[in-house]
C-alpha cells in the first residue's frame, strides 16, 4: 500500500492568515501518461463525515471556496488556505487513488485558530 | 440532492456479526462505485470495501478479506456490509461513500453520517 504522511499533526493560524499543510506519498502518484496526480483532499469538521475539497491534486470541488488551493506533484503535495476563516477549523486529510481499489488516507492535520 | 444514510451499527461481542446498510437517495447506486470506509477515534479514514456499480465487482482491504462481504440491492438503492468474526480492531465509525466513477475506487464526493460499530466483550 502507498503510505500517506501528513505534516504537521496540528497547526494554529490567525484569522485572515495563510495556512499551509503538507502530504507526502511513499511513492509517486503522478500518472505520467496523462500528467495527473491521483490525490484528493478532504475537510472533516467535528462530528461530521469528510467533505471532498480537491481532487487531481489541484482541482477544487464544486462549491468549495477559492481560498482553498492544492499544489504539488509526484510525492509532495500541499493544501493552502489563503485567508483562514473561523469555519475552516477542521481536520484535513489527503488520500491517494493511484493504487485502486486500495486507496489510502493520511493521518490528518488538525487546523485551529491561533 | 445526493444523500446517504447508514444503519445497523451497534455493540457486538468478539467473533460476532453485524450487517450494515446504506440507503442512497438523489442518485442511482448502480451508476457508481460504492464503498465502506471506517474511522477509529483519532485516526484517519481507512478504506474497507468497494462494490463497482457497472460490473458489481467487489474489493476488500486485506484486513477484512474473508470476514466482510459487500453487496447491493439496486431495487432498494441500498448497499450492505455483512461483517463476521468481528474483532476489537474493527471498532470504528463506518461510513458509506459514493465514488465519482462506476468501475473502481477513486475519490468520494458524498458520504453518509456514519454508523458506529463497537466490538467488545
Amino acid at each position: 500500500d502507498i503510505v500517506m504522511t501528513q505534516s504537521p499533526k496540528s497547526l494554529a493560524v490567525s484569522l485572515g492568515e495563510r495556512a499551509t499543510m503538507n502530504c507526502k506519498s511513499s511513492q509517486s502518484i503522478l500518472h505520467n501518461s496523462i500528467n495527473k496526480n491521483y490525490l484528493a483532499w478532504y475537510q472533516q469538521k467535528r462530528g461530521q463525515p469528510p467533505k471532498l475539497l480537491i481532487y487531481w491534486a489541484s482541482t477544487r470541488e464544486s462549491g468549495v471556496p477559492d481560498r482553498f488551493s492544492g499544489s504539488g506533484s509526484g510525492t509532495n503535495f500541499n493544501l493552502t488556505i489563503s485567508s483562514l476563516q473561523a469555519e475552516d477549523v477542521a481536520v484535513y486529510y489527503c488520500q491517494q487513488y493511484y493504487i485502486t481499489p486500495s486507496i489510502t488516507f493520511g493521518q490528518g492535520t488538525r487546523l485551529e485558530i491561533k | 440532492e445526493v444523500q446517504l444514510l447508514e444503519s445497523g451499527g451497534g455493540l457486538v461481542r468478539p467473533e460476532g456479526s453485524l450487517r450494515l446498510s446504506c440507503v442512497g437517495s438523489g442518485f442511482t447506486i448502480k451508476n457508481y462505485a460504492m464503498s465502506w470506509v471506517r474511522q477509529a477515534p483519532g485516526q484517519g479514514p481507512e478504506w474497507v470495501s468497494t462494490i463497482a456499480g457497472a460490473s458489481g465487482g467487489t474489493y476488500y482491504a486485506t484486513s477484512v478479506k474473508g470476514r466482510f462481504t459487500i453487496s447491493s440491492d439496486n431495487s432498494k438503492n441500498t448497499v450492505y456490509l455483512e461483517m463476521n468474526d468481528l474483532r476489537a480492531g474493527d471498532s470504528a465509525l463506518y461510513f458509506c461513500a459514493k465514488d465519482v466513477i462506476s468501475t473502481t475506487t477513486r475519490y468520494f464526493d458524498s458520504w453518509g453520517p456514519g454508523t458506529l460499530v463497537i466490538v467488545s466483550s
